[in-house]
């Protein structure tokens, strides 16, 4: 079974740029989550999905951070305009239906400078 | 006050002893466990997970619950340099989990 794919893996981009990030959870995994971890931090949440409807977006910075899951599959998430302190792994994971336990893909590091 | 709460660490360890990881946690009703394990550049991966009170074990690794003291803890018995990691515990109420910052592992040889 394919595990969750991300890509970029990794981003260099100057503040006030955009960068977009691509997941693409277990295939038939109805719960898709995008995590922020700056470095000696544990993953803190932006967005979670269930199937193509936003479950929580409480700590989403809306005024720069987007995110979508169209169909239901895959997901993208935008920042516009990049802060310095967005520099950080941005985490994807998914969770099959019913169930809690996250299987996370292997990240996109961001710099910005 | 953190809603998860770890010791900062970094713990260190000599081969073979018993790794002790303590995690504490606000939200009361909270209901499910986890401990996840990552390696320095690479994501988390699930070690455990919990769900009652008591005692769970899995090959070296024992997952303690008290609901009551809101307290899970992870034990790793005769510990090998590839335990050396963070140790992530995750609480999770109502499909909503929430991290602590984790625990530094080092087993020295």
């Amino acid at each position: 079974e394919a595990g969750v794919a991300q890509s970029p893996r990794y981003k260099i981009i100057e503040k006030r740029q955009s960068v977009a990030f691509w997941c693409n959870p277990i295939s038939g995994h109805a719960t898709l989550y995008w995590y922020q971890q700056i470095l000696g931090q544990g993953p803190k949440l932006l967005i979670q999905f269930q199937n193509n409807g936003v479950v929580d977006d409480s700590q989403l910075p809306k005024d720069r951070f987007s995110a979508e899951r169209l169909k239901g599959v895959d997901s993208t998430l935008k920042i516009q305009p990049a802060k310095l302190e967005d520099s950080a792994v941005y985490l994807c994971a998914s969770s099959p239906t019913g169930e809690e336990t996250q299987y996370f893909g292997p990240g996109t590091r961001l710099l910005v400078l | 006050q953190k809603e998860v709460e770890q010791n900062s660490g970094p713990l260190s360890v000599p081969e073979g002893a018993i790794a002790s990881l303590n995690c504490t946690y606000s939200d009361r009703v909270s209901q499910s466990f986890f401990w996840y394990r990552q390696y320095s550049g690479k994501s988390p991966e699930l070690i455990m997970s919990i769900y009652s009170n008591g005692d769970k074990e899995d090959g070296r690794f024992t997952a303690q619950l008290n609901k009551a003291s809101q307290y899970v803890s992870l034990l790793i018995r005769d510990s090998q340099p590839s335990d050396s990691a963070t140790y992530l515990c995750a609480v999770s109420n109502a499909g909503k989990s929430t991290f602590g910052d984790g625990t530094t592992l080092t087993v020295k040889p």
